[in-house]
């Protein structure tokens, strides 16, 4: 089993809809989950952070997190075709000190 | 400029050549990481470290070595270069605890 696990896709949404990337984690420890945007062929950018249980919103982005079933999600709302790209989904360990990438979601918005 | 400054952008070199990438950053940060990407692979992790005398294995570190110079810089070598080290490399630092990364402009290199 992977240690962090992600759909590769592509997932393909009309703009304007929601587009719904999810992710899924081995280490019950866990303590902080972040989702990065990487164009291609660009290096990768933090888009969303989140350490508690539930719903985080950050403009269009909504990140979810639920500990106890070892998922975290990332909803962005109205799809705009500048959010094609691949999105990485990254988990940190405390316990090993390190963090662990998935190997991403990519996400094509169709005009 | 960049926080995080790779050199070179783009590399295409021999096999059975030894090369450097380099990272500087001047964010400050503890740890500095290098990874590769590969299509469908995702970010593996080559070698990390937490400070200039604290350097780690990475999952794929075979190949590769690398050397902490300061807090700054942290330099990735490929002793003799072969054509699967072909592939897109990031550089990437942090703090410690449970802190975002932050990745360089990549290095492109390709061993023919």
């Amino acid at each position: 089993q992977k240690e962090v696990e992600q759909n590769s896709g592509p997932l393909s949404v009309p703009e304007g809809a929601i587009a719904s990337l999810n992710c899924t984690y081995s280490d019950r420890g866990s303590q902080s989950f972040f989702w990065y945007r990487q164009y291609s062929g660009k290096s990768p950018e933090l888009i969303m952070f989140i350490y508690s249980n539930g719903d985080k919103e950050d403009g269009r982005f909504t990140a979810q997190l639920n500990k106890a079933s070892q998922y975290v999600s990332l909803l962005i709302r109205d799809s705009q075709p500048s959010d094609s790209a691949t999105y990485l989904c990254a988990v940190y360990s405390g316990g090993y000190q390190k963090v662990t990438f998935g190997t991403g979601t990519k996400l094509q918005v169709i005009p | 400029d960049a926080d995080v400054t790779q050199t070179p952008r783009n590399r295409i070199t021999k096999t059975g050549k030894r090369i450097m990438l380099e990272c500087s950053q001047t964010k400050g940060h503890d740890r500095m990481y290098w990874y590769r990407q590969d299509p469908g692979l995702g970010l593996r992790l080559i070698y990390y470290s937490f400070d200039v005398k604290d350097i780690n294995k990475g999952e794929i570190s075979d190949g590769y070595s690398v050397s902490r110079q300061a807090q700054a810089k942290f330099s990735l070598s490929l002793e003799s270069a072969i054509p699967n080290q072909t592939a897109l490399y990031f550089c990437a630092t942090r703090f410690r605890g449970d802190t975002e990364a932050f990745f360089g402009q990549g290095t492109r290199l390709t061993v023919v």
